[in-house]
């Protein structure tokens, strides 16, 4: 039983430098997130999806994209990576209404 | 926005004793969760609760809704090391589809 696979697990990028984090879950769920983990704040939203072809904004979106293409994958793009988006990243499904999330195991990413 | 204030933010204890962790909101949530993280690993769920007033066990956890469901409250009897981790809490929203908004979280230690 995978659940929610996060590519890759550690990554290092130039400032400047794109890359995109992937998500991937194979438990037939709607909702799908991204949050960004940072010490002493705790999970923040970042974009999250209701469905394939739809995405929304969450607290902390500025500088990174989404899309939904199918139900299963969810991938975040970061377009001009910066050192302020050094954090923890967390992919999250769940059933409608976004309760019982599940998270993916992360992906740590330095920007230097 | 709908603010978790969770209490208090670090805990050392010795094997044995008892803890209680708080999670406390000004706003009203449909459903609060309660998730614990391991380091390099993604929040696992706990528990949910949804009803005000709820009270859920989970072997030496125990877990309340406030009646007015604002606030909540993880209680561990007899805490053991294999209980070490960042314990986070996450309400839902009552409207429409919802988004988790997290708490900064308890990190709690448990020495033997």
């Amino acid at each position: 039983n995978a659940g929610v696979t996060q590519t890759p697990k550690f990554q290092v990028l130039k400032t400047g430098q794109s890359m995109t984090l992937q998500c991937a879950q194979d438990m037939n769920h709607e909702y799908m997130s991204w949050y960004r983990q940072d010490p002493g704040m705790g999970l923040r939203l970042i974009h999250y999806s209701v469905g394939a072809g739809i995405t929304d904004q969450g607290e902390v979106p500025n500088g990174y994209n989404v899309s939904r293409s199918t139900t299963e994958d969810f991938p975040l793009r970061l377009l001009s990576a910066a050192p302020s988006q050094t954090s923890v990243y967390f992919c999250a499904s769940s059933r409608p209404p976004g309760q019982l999330a599940f998270f993916g195991q992360g992906t740590r990413l330095t920007v230097v | 926005t709908q603010l978790l204030e969770q209490s208090p933010q670090f805990l050392s204890i010795q094997e044995g004793e008892n803890l209680t962790v708080y999670c406390n909101s000004s706003s009203v949530f449909s459903s609060l969760q309660w998730y614990r993280q391991e380091p390099g690993e993604g929040p696992v769920l706990l528990v949910t609760v949804v009803t005000g007033g709820e009270v859920k066990k989970l072997k030496r956890l125990t877990f309340q809704f406030g009646d007015a469901r604002k606030d909540s409250s993880l209680h561990i009897t007899a805490a053991q090391p294999g209980d070490t981790g960042l314990y986070l809490c996450a309400g839902a929203s009552p409207s429409g589809y919802s988004t988790l908004t997290f708490g900064k979280g308890t990190m709690l230690l448990v020495s033997p």
